[in-house]
């Protein structure tokens, strides 16, 4: 258990609805990492935040957004889905920018 | 960022030790190595790193070329729970532009025979 905890871990919606994913973070963890997983793309950067700011973006589509909250937990924010959104969501977390990141069990997103 | 080239897969046998191979010909004078794998159904898992010398962790040991330009994971006693996609990273020690993000190639898919 890597202390990363994420909700839902499953999710079955309709393409064009909007999700929401969330992330725990371990206790003291400042910064949180949000990774995309499908087949075709492998284990993809979609957004990382420390303590609350965003610190950078990688390949994540404008119908998505993030934050960070004052306690730390995180929510990613997936808004007219489509089909080739089905994937893994993994969110990570270290305690130092650079640091050794620890993965949540990450949510599973089907779009039907 | 640098690239890394792995073996596709590897197989070993239970409780033999495995050597998983990773080339970074482009590595710079900055750059860490670090192993992550991702067990079946999980999300990735740290494993080691390093920079310069050879490290040891109570999971795995890590050898790097004098030349830095390829490493080395060494599992000392596979066992059928490291069976796993095991990823080698390289991450700099600077992050101008504020990106600590990790960034997974294909890794190498390890499969232990019991």
């Amino acid at each position: 258990d890597s202390g990363v905890t994420q909700t839902p871990k499953h999710l079955i919606t309709a393409t064009g609805q909007r999700v929401t994913l969330r992330c725990s973070p371990r206790s003291g963890d400042l910064s949180v990492y949000w990774y995309q997983q499908s087949l075709d793309q492998g284990l993809q950067f979609l957004i990382q935040y420390y303590n609350g700011e965003e610190r950078a973006k990688g390949n994540i589509l404008e119908r998505f957004s993030a934050q960070q909250f004052p306690d730390l937990h995180s929510e990613l924010n997936l808004s007219s889905l489509e089909l080739g959104d089905s994937a893994l969501y993994f969110c990570a977390s270290s305690v130092l920018l650079g640091g050794t990141q620890y993965f949540g069990p990450g949510t599973r997103l089907l779009v039907l | 960022d640098a690239k890394t080239t792995q073996p596709n897969s590897m197989e070993s046998n239970e409780e033999e030790p495995v050597h998983l191979p990773c080339n970074h010909s482009t590595i710079s004078g900055t750059d860490y190595i670090h192993w992550y794998r991702q067990l079946p159904s999980q999300g990735p898992e740290y494993v080691i790193h390093g920079l310069t010398s050879n490290v040891n962790n109570r999971m795995a040991s890590l050898a790097i070329a004098e030349d830095r330009k390829s490493s080395t994971l060494i599992l000392h006693r596979a066992t059928l729970r490291d069976a796993a996609v095991y990823y080698c990273i390289l991450r700099s020690t600077t992050s101008r532009g504020g990106s600590e993000k990790l960034v997974f190639g294909k890794g190498m898919k390890l499969t232990v025979n019991p």
